[in-house]
């Protein structure tokens, strides 16, 4: 199997605080995983992409001060959303790679997050 | 950069009944093309995929056909079940990407009893 988990799922806090949500590959050691954001009734939009031992790849428009990703380890990446506000607030997925890079991605169940 | 059009938006069939969405793609190095359902506040969960090597596959009642030339490929879903109701995903990944997917715009597929 492929399994990726994702946490914490549900997230309430106040503007101005930052949080973070973790990215796991359970069963297999993963060199890239993505992160998306996805709206209410819309698709999923790639904010970056995470290697294992390097930088992450953010796509245009994306903060990278913002969204601070860390991939540490070849099965853990954390999104951090720092000094968070309402407009942040959205459905973060996370997404693994088994393998080469022509490999289907497995999602975690993603975390809703909501700014107060 | 890849961009990947889906249509129809919704889809509304009678249970029993086929369901075909549609994709195109604009970066013809592009060279694997999955599918993922969707159901409310989850996770996308891949159903099938496709290479540029292979012109169909078919998995029970969900098959994918891929028209390299056209640029566009197919999910088809026969003798749909109310389970079946989602929303749905084509998916393409650039000939440059490391497994980087660009999304289609989504299908609300709708099995009615």
């Amino acid at each position: 199997g492929a399994v990726v988990s994702q946490h914490p799922s549900w997230v309430i806090c106040k503007s101005g605080t930052s949080v973070k949500i973790e990215c796991r590959s359970l069963d297999f050691q993963a060199t890239t995983m993505f992160w998306y954001r996805q709206f209410p009734k819309q698709s999923l939009m790639l904010m970056a992409t995470s290697n294992e031992g390097s930088k992450a790849t953010y796509e245009q428009g994306v903060e990278k001060d913002k969204f601070l990703i860390n991939h540490a380890s070849l099965t853990l990446s954390t999104l951090t959303v720092t000094s968070a506000h309402p407009e942040d607030s959205s459905f973060y997925i996370c997404s693994a790679i088994k393998g080469s890079g022509s490999q289907p991605q497995h999602f975690g169940d993603g975390t809703r997050l909501s700014i107060l | 950069g890849e961009n990947v059009e889906q249509h129809p938006s919704t889809l509304s069939v009678q249970e029993g009944d086929s369901a075909v969405i549609k994709c195109t793609y604009s970066d013809s190095a592009s060279n694997y093309f999955p599918w993922y359902k969707q159901e409310l506040g989850k996770r996308p969960q891949l159903i099938i995929d496709i290479r540029s090597n292979v012109g169909e596959k078919k998995d029970q009642r969900i098959a994918v056909t891929l028209n390299k030339t056209a640029k566009h490929f197919s999910l088809h879903i026969t003798e749909t079940q109310p389970e079946d109701s989602a929303v749905y995903f084509c998916a393409s990944k650039g000939g440059t990407s490391y497994g980087k997917l660009t999304f289609g715009q989504g299908t609300i597929l709708t099995v009615h009893p």
